[in-house]
C-alpha cells in the first residue's frame, strides 16, 4: 500500500479485556514507531523498532503494554488487561531509516469501557 | 514537564492573511524540528521541518523560523487557505540520539474563515 495501515480503525473493549493493535507500515521502512495520543493532547512516543529489534521501549507506560515486529514489517501492539486509562488513539509510523521522516497512519482509536 | 509547548489551542485568520503558528520548547538537546497537520479522524501529516544548523526553511506557502537562543520557532502560512484549517503539531527531536523519537506539543487548531 501507499501510507501506513493501521487497524482496526475503531476498538470497544471491556475493562480487563487484551487487546491487539495492528500495523502495516510502508514497505522497506525500517524504523517504525508507536505513539498513543490521549484527547486534546499531542502523541507520546512508546516505543520504538528497527527491522525486528525493539530499541526503545522507554515510553510503554506499564507491563501491560507490549509490541513486537517479529519479522522486521508488519507490528503489533498489545495491551492486557485493559483499564479505563488506556483509553486513545494509537498512532503507528514508520520511516526509510532512523533520521527519516515519519509517516504516520490514521491510527486505531480504543475506547475502554 | 512539557518540553514542547503550544500555547494557543486555537488560531483564527480570514483566507488570504498570514496565519502564524508558535511553538517552545526546553530541551537543548533538540537539534531537528518538525510540523504535522491533522485532519480529523486522519494521521498526522508532515508539513515542513527545519535541522538546527539553519534559522528558515521554506516550503510554497509554508516558512518555518527557528529562534535556537529563544528556544522558539514559528509556522508562517502565507496566504492563508480554508483547507489549511486542521491542527498543527509541532514536534521535536534529538537526531543524535538512539531513537529519533518525536516529542510533541498539544496542538493548535487553525481555522481559515472563507
Amino acid at each position: 500500500g501507499a501510507g501506513v495501515s493501521q487497524s482496526p480503525r475503531y476498538k470497544v473493549a471491556k475493562r480487563g479485556q487484551d487487546v491487539a493493535l495492528r500495523c502495516d507500515p510502508i514497505s522497506g521502512h525500517v524504523s517504525l514507531f508507536w505513539y498513543q495520543q490521549a484527547l486534546g493532547q499531542g502523541p507520546e512516543f512508546l516505543t520504538y523498532f528497527q527491522n525486528e529489534a525493539q530499541l526503545d521501549k522507554s515510553g510503554l507506560p506499564s507491563d501491560r503494554f507490549f509490541a513486537e515486529r517479529p519479522e522486521g514489517s508488519v507490528s503489533t501492539l498489545k495491551i492486557q488487561r485493559t483499564q479505563q486509562e488506556d483509553s486513545a488513539v494509537y498512532l503507528c509510523a514508520s520511516s526509510v531509516s532512523i533520521g527519516d521522516i515519519q509517516y504516520f497512519g490514521a491510527g486505531t482509536r480504543l475506547s475502554v469501557l | 514537564d512539557q518540553q514542547v509547548k503550544q500555547n494557543s489551542p486555537s488560531l483564527s485568520v480570514q483566507e488570504g492573511r498570514i496565519s502564524i503558528l508558535n511553538c517552545d520548547y526546553t530541551n537543548s538537546m533538540f537539534d531537528y524540528f518538525l510540523w504535522y497537520k491533522k485532519y480529523p479522524a486522519e494521521g498526522p501529516t508532515f508539513l515542513i521541518s527545519i535541522s538546527s544548523i539553519k534559522d528558515k526553511n521554506e516550503d510554497g506557502r509554508f516558512t518555518v523560523f527557528l529562534n535556537k537562543s529563544a528556544k522558539h520557532l514559528s509556522l508562517h502560512i502565507v496566504p492563508s487557505q480554508p483547507g489549511d484549517s486542521a491542527v498543527y503539531f509541532c514536534a521535536a527531536s534529538d537526531y543524535g540520539g538512539a531513537t529519533n523519537k518525536l516529542i510533541f506539543g498539544t496542538g493548535t487548531l487553525l481555522a481559515v474563515q472563507p
